[in-house]
């Protein structure tokens, strides 16, 4: 299986904040990556799909980059609705695999 | 707008079959792969498998031996089936919605999910 890592694991933050998360792959997955916002309760959100992708309808100070085994997903600008959980996913071999995730909490 | 619903008992015990229904609306079931995801209480997000609408199939090797995942298009529907469960099952089970035509697949349709506790 591929494994899937995130760091960090927790990261606090305020408001109008650039945040960067990063995942890696045990092995290249070239740029079949998905980046989910869950909030508690809810099921996850697709953000990003092929490492860069804005799904439609996300706002667009979500972003994604990365090639290979390392990927960011970056919010250019934190809003007090981004405080969730966020897990990025891997769909280039099965078993798909997800990160850890990264859990963005108030500062 | 597509939209999947899970539905199943919300308890099952040790041993038994774990069986959930995922419903899809609003949209067509063809040339999509159906996967089911799950979700321990606090946890992370675990793959369970996935079906394609022509009914193949694809598990995770984790669960492979005691998973059964089938389709039914003439309703709309698919299915999961977990045997000899234990409490290590207990989780939210999402249904989503993958790949179209392709069998690699993120989710950009999710069912809001169903806990299922694995309790005598």
């Amino acid at each position: 299986d591929i494994q899937m890592t995130q760091s960090p694991s927790t990261l606090s933050a305020s408001v109008g904040d650039r945040v960067t998360i990063t995942c890696r792959a045990s092995q290249s997955i070239t740029s079949w990556l998905a980046w989910y916002q869950q909030k508690p309760g809810n099921a996850p959100n697709l953000l990003i799909y092929k490492a860069s992708t804005l799904e439609s309808g996300v706002p667009s100070r979500f972003s994604g980059s990365g090639s290979g085994t390392e990927f960011t997903l970056t919010i250019s600008s934190l809003q007090p609705d981004d405080f969730a959980t966020y897990y990025c996913q891997q769909y280039n071999i099965y078993p798909f695999t997800f990160g850890p995730g990264t859990k963005v909490d108030i500062k | 707008q597509v939209q999947l619903q899970e539905s199943g008992p919300g308890l099952v015990k040790p041993s038994e079959t774990l069986s959930l229904t995922c419903t899809v609306s609003g949209g067509s079931m063809n040339n999509y792969y159906w996967s089911w995801i799950r979700q321990p209480p606090g946890k992370g997000l675990e793959w369970i498998g996935c079906i394609y609408y022509s009914g193949f199939t694809n598990y995770n090797p984790s669960l492979k031996s005691r998973v059964t995942i089938s389709v039914d298009t003439s309703k709309n529907q698919f299915s999961l089936k977990v045997n000899s469960v234990t409490a290590a099952d207990t989780a939210v089970y999402y249904c989503a919605r993958g790949g179209h035509y392709d069998s690699r697949a993120y989710f950009d349709r999710w069912g809001q999910g169903t806990l299922v506790t694995v309790s005598s």
